[in-house]
């Protein structure tokens, strides 16, 4: 089992629509989380990041982390064409003992919004 | 401030071969992370550096190394290429590489193996 999982999709929504975007994740020890979008063709760009449990508002984009279930959303509100994209989640992996850590990912969510 | 760079874009090559990439990282950050994506594996962690040093690996064949200069940039290489190395890497970097530090990526290089 992967330590994160999330749904590959692909989602086509309406413009205007509200989107759900879900990933769940095994390692009760992860603090961090993070929701990175990436358009074709290029690298992933930080969306929203968020530490431990709770809701984190920014613009028409909130992710909401809860950890007794271990699940992490991010939700887009008025969607919008330019909202096309993969959206991958991510939480802090593995901690090296030389004090260093890396990013778990989920496959990512392709989403389209359709005009 | 610019960003993450990394050169060049796309590369062709052919089995067997050697490749090497590189990644220039936001000024001021030390930490610099590879990652490989693959439409079936999705994104998948390489090796971390810091200041010149080797701190973390992830689950790749020896074939697949890595460097840091002390200016940061860093440059990977992958050795006898098999078909199975085509992908997006991507090189992220961020202050000290430390629990909950925002990591910033790159475009990537796009390898192609033929």
């Amino acid at each position: 089992q992967k330590e994160v999982e999330q749904d590959p999709g692909p989602l086509s929504v309406p413009e205007g629509a509200i989107v759900s975007l879900n990933c769940t994740y095994s390692n009760s020890a992860f603090q961090y989380f993070m929701w990175y979008r990436q358009y074709s063709r290029k690298g992933p760009e930080l969306l929203m990041y968020t530490y431990s449990s709770g809701n984190k508002e920014d613009g028409r984009f909130t992710a909401q982390v809860d950890k007794s279930s271990k699940y992490i959303s991010l939700f887009i509100r008025d969607s919008q064409p330019s909202d096309s994209a993969t959206y991958l989640c991510a939480s802090e992996g593995a901690y090296s003992g030389a004090g260093s850590y890396q990013l778990t990912f989920g496959k990512g969510t392709k989403l389209s919004v359709i005009p | 401030k610019a960003g993450v760079t990394q050169t060049p874009r796309y590369l062709i090559k052919t089995r067997g071969q050697q490749v090497t990439l590189s990644c220039s990282p936001i000024s001021g950050h030390r930490s610099v992370s590879w990652y490989q994506q693959t439409p079936g594996q999705g994104l998948q962690f390489l090796f971390e550096y810091f200041s010149e040093t080797q701190r973390n690996k992830g689950n790749f064949p020896g074939r697949f190394s890595g460097r840091q200069f002390s200016n940061s940039r860093s440059e990977m290489n992958v050795s006898t290429l098999e078909l199975g190395d085509s992908a997006l890497y991507l090189c992220a970097s961020s202050r000290s590489g430390v629990g909950g530090e925002k990591l910033f990526f790159g475009s990537g290089t796009q390898l192609s193996v033929l």
